[in-house]
């Protein structure tokens, strides 16, 4: 079984520039999350999906970053314009449902903002 | 609040030695899940264990062995003869909020030395 695929792997940009990322889940998987990791964290919750509706965006800083899942299979989080701070890895995991379901993560994307 | 703690930072071990890996944590739900995970150096989270807070028996997979303790709110790790290949940052993590996002500590980095 495949599983979550991310890309990019690396990406390295300017401040004030935008960029995003992509997320496939594991194929039946309702429930999908972006996660930031600062280097010498854990990871924290941007946004969770269930299916193509939002279910928790409240720690995503909305006036700079956006995600979508249109069509309840893969997702694209965006950041718009980006700054310094936001140089981090920006995992996305997936699980069959919500409740107290194993999470099962991709491979990251680090973003380096200059 | 859900909250988790890994006081440990970083271990440092020679191979073939026992090492364990604490986790305490906060929780006001009766029942709950606790996860670990391994983040080896290529960045990707790997789901080791999920344990439900009804069951309190010890689990042993290979060199691997968790001990769970409702009474002191601790689930330690304990890693059997350890390899070379078994460093990574490991992280402990609780289900939190309604829509049962992961609460992470903040990892600790162990290095097994040959």
């Amino acid at each position: 079984e495949a599983g979550v695929a991310q890309s990019p792997r690396y990406k390295i940009i300017e401040k004030r520039q935008s960029v995003a990322f992509w997320c496939n889940p594991i194929s039946g998987h309702a429930t999908l999350y972006w996660y930031q990791q600062i280097l010498g964290q854990g990871p924290k919750l941007l946004i969770q999906f269930q299916n193509n509706g939002v279910v928790d965006d409240s720690q995503l800083p909305k006036d700079r970053f956006s995600a979508e899942r249109l069509k309840g299979v893969d997702s694209t989080l965006k950041i718009q314009p980006a700054k310094l701070e936001d140089s981090a890895v920006y995992l996305c995991a997936s699980s069959l449902g919500a409740s107290r379901q194993t999470q099962y993560f991709g491979p990251g994307t680090r973003l380096l903002v200059l | 609040a859900q909250k988790v703690t890994q006081a440990q930072t970083e271990i440092s071990v020679v191979e073939k030695e026992d090492v364990t890996l604490d986790c305490v944590y906060e929780t006001r739900d009766t029942t709950y899940y606790l996860f670990w995970y391994k983040q080896p150096p290529s960045g990707e989270l790997v789901f080791l264990i999920r344990r439900n807070s009804f069951d309190e028996q010890n689990e042993i997979s290979g060199r691997y062995s968790w001990n769970f303790q409702k009474s002191t709110s601790s689930f330690n790790f304990t890693i059997t003869a350890s390899q070379v290949v078994d460093s990574a940052v490991y992280f402990c993590a609780l289900p939190s909020g309604s829509a049962r996002q992961l609460t992470f500590g903040s990892g600790t980095q162990l290095t097994v030395l040959p």
